[in-house]
């Protein structure tokens, strides 16, 4: 079974810096798909950034992107210009690219943008 | 653009009543996932649906726990009886399989059980 880790349950950065959030993952899959969400205080899960695991080009969405290292079965994701708005809880989920296509979800990093 | 609709979007009530939680999937999509999220447990699958049809419901307590879709605009978790450690926030998902778009999550049900 696959499973993803998050091991920074907390971070916080100054308001404009950038921040890097940490994910590992375990599969013996090598078609799968890696996504960063968002999870507000409104609860929402919003979409932040996804990751085809065939391609070796890092996504990239305006002012976040991700560091995708398949051999290390590793997906980081990097805030840049931290704004306030991006406070929130952050997932990163797996989904197989065969199958049921069900997500995995880490445990979530809390991150704090201090003014 | 399109949604996913969840209703309650909070529910209070006492234990053993029975819960019933609702969900519109995106039109068109053939998929739909049941999350619950806990403090304890995070984000975990409880069940889904493919073109309506039951695939898998191994993450749900089987004896008070139940999903069904009985149409293609409409899911449905219930629990009876309902217990304290049933509290939650329960979501739902549809998407499109096979297919590289991702899921699209609807704003949860916040669960009390006292």
């Amino acid at each position: 079974a696959q499973t993803v880790t998050q091991s920074q349950p907390e971070m916080s950065v100054q308001e404009a810096e950038t921040v890097t959030l940490s994910c590992t993952y375990d599969t013996s899959e090598s078609d799968y798909y890696l996504f960063w969400y968002k999870q507000p205080p409104s609860r929402q899960m919003i979409l932040v950034i996804r990751q085809e695991a065939y391609k070796q080009q890092n996504a990239t969405e305006n002012r976040f992107s991700v560091n995708f290292q398949k051999a290390a079965k590793s997906f980081s994701l990097k805030i840049s210009d931290s704004q306030l708005g991006d406070a929130a809880m952050y997932f990163c989920a797996y989904r197989s690219a065969q199958g049921a296509q069900k997500l995995v979800f880490g445990q979530g990093t809390r991150l704090t943008i201090n003014p | 653009d399109a949604r996913v609709t969840q209703t309650p979007r909070h529910k209070v009530t006492e234990m053993g009543q029975e819960v019933t939680m609702r969900c519109q999937p995106i039109l068109g999509h053939n998929t739909v996932f049941w999350y619950r999220q806990t403090m304890m447990q995070g984000l975990e699958l409880l069940a889904y649906f493919r073109n309506r049809a039951p695939l898998d419901d191994s993450g749900m307590p089987k004896d008070r726990f139940s999903a069904e879709m009985p149409d293609a605009t409409l899911a449905t978790l219930k629990i009876q009886p309902s217990e304290p450690r049933d509290s939650a926030v329960y979501f739902c998902a549809s998407g499109l399989v096979p297919g590289n778009q991702p899921q699209h999550f609807g704003d949860g049900t916040r669960l009390s059980i006292l």
